[in-house]
């Protein structure tokens, strides 16, 4: 990809409540938007991944919606728990096989 | 998915020296690896791709002769932090990438490393 952008950059939100994190890129040869997860201290962690040939994916609590047209893809957390609190990053992947990471949020879910 | 390894998690040194951070893919063969440095609240930013058996690619503004990469196996690549200062502190992430179908390609973390120079 070449540019990412992602917002919010900082997401608070009470546990139960549902949180929702924006990107969108601009190069039309993505095709694979992959989100992490990253806890403190730790390397990130593919938690869903969404392909250029699909609309909506699902994992249980986590859900990645993907609008080609619009160059924009997000991602759902439903039912909000205190361990879903860390930085989340987008990515995109085009041609090459090296993402561009969106600048990431901090979720912090207020038990 | 690919296990990746990194040692060490954390290292303190004094300005000067040099630091080798090793990243193991413990399940996978990796012909490239690739490197990340981090700073706090701040995105992944590539260094550099490691490719086996030949020289790395630095990306633009990284100085090759001051994080030297080898990649001499297939599970095994290191970077090494050579005359390390201060501001070369930061956390160092590695990931290798694993082929999820024909164009996709999953990448898989290692858990960093923390380096600080003091």
């Amino acid at each position: 990809g070449e540019n990412v952008e992602q917002h919010p950059s900082t997401l608070s939100v009470q546990e139960g409540d549902s949180a929702v994190i924006k990107c969108t890129y601009s190069d039309s040869a993505s095709n694979y938007f992959p989100w992490y997860k990253q806890e403190l201290g730790k390397g990130p962690q593919l938690i869903i991944d969404i392909r250029s040939n699909v609309g909506e994916k699902k994992d249980q609590r986590i859900a990645v919606t993907l609008n080609k047209t619009a160059k924009h893809f997000s991602l759902h957390i439903t039912e909000t728990q205190p361990e879903d609190s860390a930085v989340y990053f987008c990515a995109d992947l085009g041609g090459s096989y090296i993402p561009t990471f969106g600048r990431g949020t901090s979720l912090i879910v207020h038990p | 998915g690919a296990v990746v390894s990194q040692h060490p998690s954390w290292v303190i040194c004094k300005s000067g020296t040099s630091v080798k951070i090793e990243c193991r893919s413990l399940d996978f063969q990796a012909t490239t690896m690739f490197w990340y440095r981090q700073f706090p609240k701040q995105s992944l930013m590539l260094m550099a791709t490691s490719n086996e058996g030949s020289k790395a690619t630095y990306e633009q503004g990284v100085e090759k002769d001051k994080f030297l990469i080898n990649h001499a196996s297939l599970t095994l690549s290191t970077l090494t932090v050579t005359s390390a200062h201060p501001e070369d502190s930061s956390f160092y992430i590695c990931s290798v990438p694993g082929l999820a179908g024909v164009l996709y390609y999953e990448q898989y973390f290692g858990p960093g490393t923390r380096l600080t120079v003091t």
